[in-house]
């Protein structure tokens, strides 16, 4: 089993849709979380972090449950350039940055 | 500032012949990693460093050597090249290793026929 796991997708939603991902990990040690954004053959770029509180960037929410393992991503009102893949990142106590293997997201106009 | 730099962008090898891939960043960075990353397979960890002199194996270290002479230089080693190591290759580097954004290189693209 992958230490951090997400549905592949392809999530194909309409502009304005509301989507959400999630992203399970298994070490419960793990102790810093993020979502990237990857771009089709391009380097990813952070999109957020998550934190314990939760916390919101504009129309980006990012949860985290430690109980249950797993960090959420949502997105609300989906624009045309959100069309990316979205990929969660674990750091364990090793600080090993394990990703995983991304979920894509189409909006489609 | 630069940023993070990869060379070379694309290579083609033939089995058996080995390269060293380069990273450097100028952003003063401690922490510096590899990855690859295949279809469907998302990003996987090969080597990381937390800091100049020290390196530690990722998710798939095997065929990979790493060393971290310097802050700024973190080059990957394939020491003798496989067609299961045809892959595109990221590095990347943040501040520190407590959770900070990780920045990432624009990768090297490489075939090994």
């Amino acid at each position: 089993r992958k230490e951090v796991e997400q549905d592949p997708g392809p999530f194909n939603v309409p502009e304005g849709a509301t989507v959400a991902f999630n992203c399970t990990y298994s070490n419960s040690a793990s102790q810093s979380f993020f979502w990237y954004r990857q771009d089709c053959r391009k380097e990813p770029k952070l999109l957020m972090s998550v934190y314990s509180s939760g916390n919101e960037d504009g129309r980006f929410t990012a949860q985290l449950n430690r109980a249950s393992q797993y960090i959420s991503l949502l997105i609300r009102d989906s624009k045309l350039s959100d069309s990316a893949t979205y990929l969660c990142a674990v750091m364990d106590s090793s600080y090993k940055l394990i990703f995983g293997s991304g979920t894509r997201l189409l909006v489609r106009p | 500032n630069a940023g993070v730099t990869q060379t070379p962008k694309f290579q083609v090898l033939k089995t058996g012949q080995s390269m060293t891939l380069q990273c450097a960043q100028d952003m003063n960075h401690e922490y510096m990693s590899w990855y690859r990353q295949d279809p469907g397979m998302g990003l996987r960890l090969i080597h990381y460093s937390v800091g100049a002199g020290i390196t530690d194996q990722g998710e798939v270290p095997n065929g990979y050597n790493v060393s971290r002479s310097t802050t700024e230089d973190f080059p990957l080693r394939l020491l003798s090249a496989a067609p299961s190591q045809t892959s595109v290759y990221f590095c990347a580097s943040s501040y520190s290793s407590s959770g900070d954004t990780q920045y990432f290189g624009p990768g090297t693209r490489l075939t090994v026929l």
